[in-house]
């Protein structure tokens, strides 16, 4: 069955320190993927793609690695900090025809200060 | 900077009735989405909208739900004879192109069936 997963739980880290979230996905061959914030009551807030031939992607504090061969993505967030707190969540962007986007269940990210 | 807008913010209803609700997208922008989120659970896709026309629906997309652009502006979608289980936020989401291009998120429409 197609899948693409988070992890559930929330994920603590001390300010300054790299947070890494993980997104897997099963049964899907994405053209794209892309990573988005979600604060609590707030609709999703883009953050950066990966195309399916590139392997990393950087933004200013951002790193997203893209493996097709494992089926995962890593996202990034050096020297994080309290602002950072929020859900990341994941979105496969496959071509059928038109594109279709389906998003993982996010991971709750908390940096504490 | 430009943003999408959802009316309104909060709605709730009886179970049965038919709402509506509005979207307006980035103006230069052509592609529309709807997408829903059950509290606690993930986004998921509605429907994608271009040149006046579905281009996408997902499986949750039935005959109780339907979407038009009623004018150059407005995009909705309407939800007949309304369940408990409809009870999510809506966001309705705009990008000028498809695939890789940056899909923004309006702030959502708490719908609650009763």
């Amino acid at each position: 069955s197609q899948k693409i997963e988070q992890n559930s739980e929330a994920l603590n880290i001390q300010e300054g320190k790299t947070a890494t979230l993980t997104c897997n996905y099963t049964n899907y061959s994405p053209a794209y993927l892309q990573w988005y914030r979600q604060d609590p009551g707030r609709g999703p807030v883009f953050l950066l793609l990966i195309r399916e031939n590139e392997k990393e992607k950087r933004k200013e504090r951002l790193k997203v690695t893209f493996d097709t061969t494992l089926k995962q993505s890593l996202f990034h967030i050096t020297a994080s900090q309290p602002a950072d707190s929020a859900t990341y969540l994941c979105a496969l962007v496959v071509e059928a025809g038109t594109y279709k986007y389906i998003f993982g269940t996010g991971t709750r990210l908390k940096v504490l200060a | 900077e430009p943003e999408v807008t959802q009316t309104p913010s909060h709605q709730v209803t009886q179970m049965g009735q038919e709402v509506i609700l509005r979207c307006v997208p980035i103006s230069n922008h052509l592609y529309f989405y709807w997408y829903r989120q059950i509290l606690g659970q993930k986004v998921e896709f509605l429907v994608s909208f271009y040149n006046n026309e579905i281009s996408e629906k997902s499986e949750i997309f039935d005959d109780q739900f339907s979407v038009e652009r009623p004018d150059g502006s407005n995009f909705t979608l309407k939800i007949r004879s309304t369940k408990l289980e409809d009870s999510a936020m809506y966001f309705c989401a705009s990008s000028d192109g498809l695939g890789e291009e940056t899909q923004y998120f309006g702030p959502g429409t708490r719908l609650l069936v009763l």
